[in-house]
């Protein structure tokens, strides 16, 4: 089963910040993190393990909510350079990286 | 370095036309795997490996084969392509772990057209 990421859209002013959710279904394990920008192929931004572990990007921080099965990525002081789609993928141990994305959030950062 | 190659950047086929869509990496990873992105549907799993000689299906696999017989190479086959097969495709690799915890580095993408 696919994530399910909130909001499907958002439209920011440069400066501002903006919040991205994404919710299992199922118990999570790990969380992973791409933007896309529009043509292009999917970019890392960040890896979130269940124990906390995290790999990704310096300027943008997620968090990782076992409980609730949820993670959000934060993305603080907007650039014109965040502008793209950001999808959410779930991993499962012994998943072999198998990795199940979301539908996406498509974020518009305007002057 | 050039990471992960796919070939053709796009293609127009007619309905029944069988065709393949080339991926290679250089970055000697284990896992591989082939996604097709459709509006409104994110990136969806169509086959993945883990090594050459093993492969196995993800969400949407029918219409579509996959072999690997090299770490570097991993084609993705449509046997008939169908109208509903027109998509832009992308194949991804990672090194492989077992904690899913490596991200995954993509390809530029084939799009493809079925008329």
């Amino acid at each position: 089963q696919q994530p399910v990421q909130s909001p499907q859209a958002v439209i920011l002013r440069e400066g501002e910040d903006a919040v991205i959710n994404c919710s299992s279904s199922k118990a999570l394990y790990s969380v992973h993190w791409y933007r896309q920008k529009h043509g292009e192929a999917p970019v890392f931004l960040m890896i979130l393990l269940k124990g906390g572990e995290q790999k990704g990007h310096e300027k943008i921080s997620a968090s990782f909510n076992e409980k609730k099965q949820q993670s959000s990525l934060y993305l603080t002081a907007s650039q014109l350079s965040y502008s793209g789609t950001y999808f959410c993928g779930t991993g499962a141990p012994g998943g072999y990286q198998k990795v199940t994305f979301g539908i996406g959030t498509k974020l518009q950062v305007i002057p | 370095n050039a990471g992960v190659t796919q070939t053709p950047k796009f293609q127009v086929l007619k309905t029944g036309q069988s065709m393949t869509l080339q991926c290679a990496q250089d970055m000697n990873h284990e896992y591989m795997s082939w996604y097709r992105q459709d509006p409104g549907m994110g990136l969806r799993l169509i086959h993945y490996s883990v090594g050459a000689g093993i492969t196995d299906q993800g969400e949407v696999p029918n219409g579509y084969n996959v072999s690997r017989s090299t770490t570097e190479d991993f084609p993705l086959r449509l046997l008939s392509a169908a109208p509903s097969q027109t998509s832009v495709y992308f194949c991804a690799s990672s090194p492989w772990t077992a904690n899913s915890n490596q991200p995954q580095h993509f390809g530029d993408g084939t799009r493809l057209s079925i008329l």
